[in-house]
């Protein structure tokens, strides 16, 4: 398994809290990537880094922001938690953008209530 | 923008052929991916393809790709219980870009029954 670590793997939590997310990589990838996953919408691109404090939005950033200060950790922070982002958070990570494979960390299950 | 479609839903019994297809829109697709969900799980990689193959066969899977239709299919062979999973499409459109996001289909819930 590819060494990524996703912390924390559960949380509940209420409206209007900040919430972060860690993911640590020991692969030492350029590029990785926040998704989230929801029923009916398989998983959507929340922001990517293409490098130390190199960031960029998906598709769905709204009420998200992610900082990269160092190759191995990237954190999604939900500076004012809201239950449309109740869902299960993915990590991943990858060599290159030519590189056949990502890999994902395990998830965290979010519940904001 | 680029879209990725696939059934939600398979049902197959145990021992029989598994085919699980995908339609995406963007022609500039150089790799396509099919990852496998199991419950409570992250996505693990199965097997991809790229843009200039047909096929791709690697043990009981095999990918087939119609690049003028736009259309993956992959079919697993002697599908067994332990094939009982999600299993996502997903196309990275944008080679040697800045993102080399992954477009995902929305997932295909393949159960299998004894």
């Amino acid at each position: 398994d590819a060494g990524i670590t996703q912390s924390p793997r559960h949380k509940v939590t209420e409206t209007g809290t900040p919430v972060t997310l860690r993911c640590h990589q020991t692969e030492n990838h350029r590029y990785m990537y926040w998704y989230r996953q929801d029923p009916g919408h398989g998983l959507r691109l929340i922001h990517y880094s293409y490098g130390v404090k190199d960031t960029d939005k998906g598709e769905v950033s709204d009420g998200y922001s992610v900082s990269r200060s160092k190759t191995e950790d990237f954190l999604l922070t939900l500076e004012s938690a809201t239950s449309s982002q109740t869902s299960v958070y993915f990590c991943a990570i990858s060599h290159g953008t030519l590189n056949t494979e990502a890999f994902f960390g395990q998830g965290t299950r979010l519940t904001v209530v | 923008g680029e879209d990725v479609e696939q059934s939600l839903f398979l049902s197959v019994r145990e021992g029989d052929s598994s085919v699980i297809n995908c339609t995406y829109t963007d022609s500039s697709s150089t790799y396509l991916y099919w990852y496998k969900q199991e419950p409570g799980a992250g996505l693990q990689l199965l097997t991809y393809i790229f843009s200039n193959m047909d096929m791709k066969q690697d043990q009981r899977l095999t990918v087939l790709l119609n690049k003028k239709d736009k259309h993956l299919s992959l079919r697993i062979a002697d599908t067994q219980t332990g094939d009982s999973a999600i299993y996502f499409c997903a196309e990275r459109a944008i080679p040697g870009g800045s993102q080399g996001n992954l477009i995902f289909g929305k997932g295909t819930k393949l159960s299998v029954k004894p």
